[in-house]
């Protein structure tokens, strides 16, 4: 079975300064790895996804994640916070060619001035 | 405008009252799913759909009902709705069944009294 667990469910960052969300899976076969992001009474967005090619991953607005298997890890980074990042995160899980889905619990980021 | 949209936006209701809550995409994408949020527990799997006519349980079925007639509307259904159905439900849709990237509609915030 496939599960996933987000470490902190928050992080507070100053703006300017580095972003890291973390993000752990279990999965019995090679999964596929996803993060979504979902502002303030907003649906959810991807950032970006892992599907077996590079394992560091760009993705939108800044963000990048590297995948590493060995330690089951799936961190999400980006360089230098913006207050526009000041959001909730999701990890996500997929390990059945993208038929069902696993949603880490999240992590709200919040971005001081 | 390439979106997915869900009817209504909010609902109040009672125990037991049948209710149904639409999906409709228009982006003629083969897979369709609901997933409910709530507070700590991120996004949980309902059900999902893989065409027309197929579709299957995700990790919280219980007490919903789907059905996929058309290719653009997935909706789902509360037979005998209770209290602890009181949550935030989201509809996605993608392309076919590898890990293309889901588009989520806006949401459905549901309270049941």
């Amino acid at each position: 079975a496939q599960s996933v667990t987000q470490l902190d469910s928050h992080v507070s960052v100053s703006e300017g300064t580095p972003v890291l969300l973390r993000c752990n899976y279990s999965s019995s076969y090679s999964p596929s790895l996803f993060w979504y992001v979902q502002h303030p009474n907003k649906g959810l967005q991807l950032l970006l996804k892992y599907t077996s090619a590079a394992t560091l991953v760009k993705g939108i607005n800044g963000f990048e994640a590297e995948f590493k298997k060995s330690e089951t890890s799936f961190h999400l980074t980006k360089p230098s916070a913006h207050m526009s990042d000041a959001a909730e995160y999701f990890c996500v899980v997929s390990e059945n060619y993208g038929q069902n889905f696993v949603f880490g619990p999240g992590t709200r980021l919040s971005v001081l001035p | 405008e390439a979106q997915v949209t869900q009817n209504p936006r909010y609902l109040i209701t009672v125990t037991g009252k049948k209710l149904t809550v639409t999906c409709s995409q228009n982006m003629n994408h083969e897979y369709m799913s609901w997933y409910r949020q709530d507070p700590g527990l991120g996004l949980r799997q309902i059900y999902y759909s893989m065409n027309v006519e197929v579709t299957d349980k995700g990790d919280v079925p219980e007490g919903y009902k789907v059905s996929r007639k058309e290719k653009r509307n997935f909706p789902l259904i509360l037979e005998s709705p209770s209290p602890n159905q009181t949550s935030l439900y989201f509809c996605a849709s993608k392309r076919g069944s590898s890990y293309n990237e889901q588009f989520f509609g806006p949401g459905t915030r549901l309270t049941v009294l």
